[in-house]
């Protein structure tokens, strides 16, 4: 059975820092394109960053450019998400997803990150 | 950015009915491989988003028949042939051309 399982959200103070963590299995994870996706509370869909398969390439929504870092661990099938400088509207549930390319196929059921003081 | 609009935003529909929702891009989303990079999801409540439809027109894994997507260049439908209970959520178009990938504002879709 194929599983994502976000991780590492929270309440986190204005300026502060956050490293979420997505596990998977049931899958092949080095062969695929990997998501994040956030939600602010009430709102739509929003498009964060995708990571190649082999890590190198990667791309960010403006908004979070220099602030978040993607990276993944194929030798423990692992996504990460580091976010620093965090700021109220960073506020939302975050999604993992697995590609196959660049539109997501697979979800996670979220983590919540607050951002509040 | 590409900016995606999403026509109507709520739809209410009695069951076993049909219905529709449009998606705009404001630029061609087509791939100059021979496809369209255009997606559909739905968020059923208290769900996470799951996939029905990619490239154009390919239903997902598990997606019943009487989902389809249409379209081209900018111009992009979902079609649900007879609604069920089930279908209740908000759908999102999707586009996958280029970064940043953007979705739809989503549209509501509700039992009458």
């Amino acid at each position: 059975e194929v599983q994502l399982v976000e991780s590492g959200g929270g309440l986190v103070q204005p300026g502060g820092s956050l490293r979420l963590s997505c596990e998977t299995s049931g899958f092949t994870f080095s062969s695929y394109w990997m998501h994040w996706v956030r939600q602010a509370p009430g709102k739509g869909l929003e498009w964060v960053a995708i990571i190649e398969q082999n890590g190198n390439g990667k791309y960010y929504v403006d908004s979070v450019k220099g602030r978040f870092t993607i990276s993944r661990d194929n030798a423990k099938s692992s996504l990460s998400l580091q976010m620093s400088s965090l700021r109220a509207e960073d506020t939302a549930v975050y999604y993992c997803a697995r590609g196959p390319g660049w539109y997501p196929e697979l979800w996670g059921q979220g983590t919540l990150v607050t951002v509040s003081s | 950015d590409i900016v995606m609009t999403q026509s109507p935003l709520s739809l209410p529909v009695t069951p076993g009915e049909p219905a529709s929702i449009s998606c705009r891009s404001s630029q061609s989303v087509f791939h100059g491989t021979g496809y369209e990079s255009l997606n559909w999801y739905v968020q059923k409540p208290g769900q996470s988003p799951q996939l029905l439809i990619y490239l154009g027109s390919n239903r997902a894994s598990g997606v019943p028949d009487r989902f389809s997507g249409s379209g081209s260049v900018t111009d992009f439908t979902l079609k649900i042939s007879r609604v069920e209970a089930e279908d209740v959520g908000v759908y999102y178009c999707m586009q996958s051309l280029e970064t940043p990938i953007t979705f739809g504002q989503g549209t509501r879709l509700e039992i009458k």
